[in-house]
Order: structure tokens, then sequence, then C-alpha cells
């Protein structure tokens, strides 16, 4: 079975701290993909990143990093220099590869409450 | 802006109501999805179409009917609710055989 863990529920930092926010994920398949989306207090989630199963290569965008190791299950993302505006519920999610044309599923941890103070 | 648009952000209904949520995109996306999200958790999914076709049905109650009318349509008939079904709906689609869904900003719904 598929299944994420955001073992931080609520972090708090004050502005310019940087902060990691933490996923692991448990899946049987070879083929997968790993996702973040931040959802801010008017509801829609964002997309930030997904990552293939094969690309263990950590990405960098802006402020944003995302470090993937296969050995430990694990998908952090690193918020570096916070701003108030980076206040939001952040998601993990895992989704298997898609069969065919069929849309895909995702299975989303719990989420973290991220609350950055001016 | 997102490019998923979804009608109405608000809707308080009785139980004995009939209601529609609308979700619409012009992003070419094939696969179209429905997501219930209660307060303080995660998203989950109801329904998911691709191709006009009904895909996958996450053993949803019948009070909720989707119909995907046409590629860039998606709506979500809501008939003799409940209160526990209060929650947001977020509708997303995607490429076909992609996972990364964009998302609209959703339906906040309350049944009184």
């Amino acid at each position: 079975a598929q299944k994420v863990t955001q073992a931080q529920t609520e972090i708090s930092v004050v502005e310019k701290e940087d902060v990691t926010l933490d996923c692991v994920y448990e899946t049987r398949d070879t083929t997968y993909y790993l996702f973040w989306y931040k959802q801010p207090p008017s509801g829609e989630l964002v997309f930030l990143i997904r990552r293939n199963s094969f690309d263990e290569q950590n990405e960098i965008s802006g402020r944003y990093s995302w470090n993937f190791q296969k050995s430990t299950s694990s998908f952090n993302f690193t918020i570096t220099a916070s701003q108030v505006v980076d206040s939001a519920v952040y998601f993990c999610a895992l989704s298997e590869a898609q069969r065919g044309n069929q849309g895909g599923k995702l299975i989303f941890g719990q989420g973290t409450e991220l609350s950055v103070k001016p | 802006d997102t490019e998923v648009t979804q009608t109405p952000k608000h809707l308080v209904m009785g139980m004995t109501n009939k209601k529609s949520l609308k979700c619409e995109q012009h992003m070419g996306h094939r696969a179209m999805y429905w997501y219930k999200q209660k307060a303080k958790k995660p998203p989950e999914l109801m329904f998911v179409y691709s191709y006009e076709k009904l895909s996958i049905n996450e053993s949803v109650p019948s009070r909720f009917s989707p119909e995907c009318p046409n590629s860039s349509l998606l709506n979500l008939h809501l008939h003799a609710l409940q209160p526990e079904d209060s929650a947001l709906y977020l509708c997303a689609s995607s490429l076909p055989g992609r996972s990364e869904a964009f998302f609209g900003q959703g339906t906040r719904l309350t049944v009184v």
C-alpha cells in the first residue's frame, strides 16, 4: 500500500529563518512520482514540484529546494530565508506510474502547517 | 491565477436540496478529478475522468454524481447530502498519463 507521512503537524519560524519540511513515503512500486503542493488560506492547492523515482537529483528553485533520497524513502523540502507569504499548509504527495491514459491518484500526507512570523 | 475555475466558491444547501458544482479548464487536459477535503485534513480523491469517461470512483456514495459533458467541463451533482458532507470540494486536471494535477480554488460546501 502507498503511504505518505509528514510527521511535523505545525512549524512556526521567524522571517528569514530556513525551514525544512519532512516527507517520508512508502510504496512497493519501482516507478512512482513524488510531489509537493502549497495550500494557502484561499484553499487552492498550488503545484510546486514533481519528481520521478528514477531522478534523485536535488532541485533548487529560488528559495525552495528539494532533497530526494530513495535510500531513506524521503523527499524533504527546504525554504531558505522564509517570508511571511510562505505561511501555508504544505502537502507531500505520492502517485504510482500511470497505466495507459488513466488519470493519476494522488496520495497525500497529512500536511504541515507552516507559520512564518514577521 | 489558477487555470482551473470552480463555481460557486461558497455554497450552503439544505439536506433536501439538489445543487451542482462546476469546474472548467482550458489547458487541454484530458484527465479531470474531484477531491474532497475536510478541515485540517488532506484532500481525498472521489472521482477521476479520463477522456470524458469515468475511470476511478473511490466508492463515493450515490448522493454525489459526477458528470463530464466535454473535455473542458466537469460537474458534481449533489442530492440529499448530510451535514458530514460539508467540506472543501476541489477540482483538478492533468494531462493524460501525468499525475501532477492542477487544482482550482475549490467550493466550500456547507450542508445544513
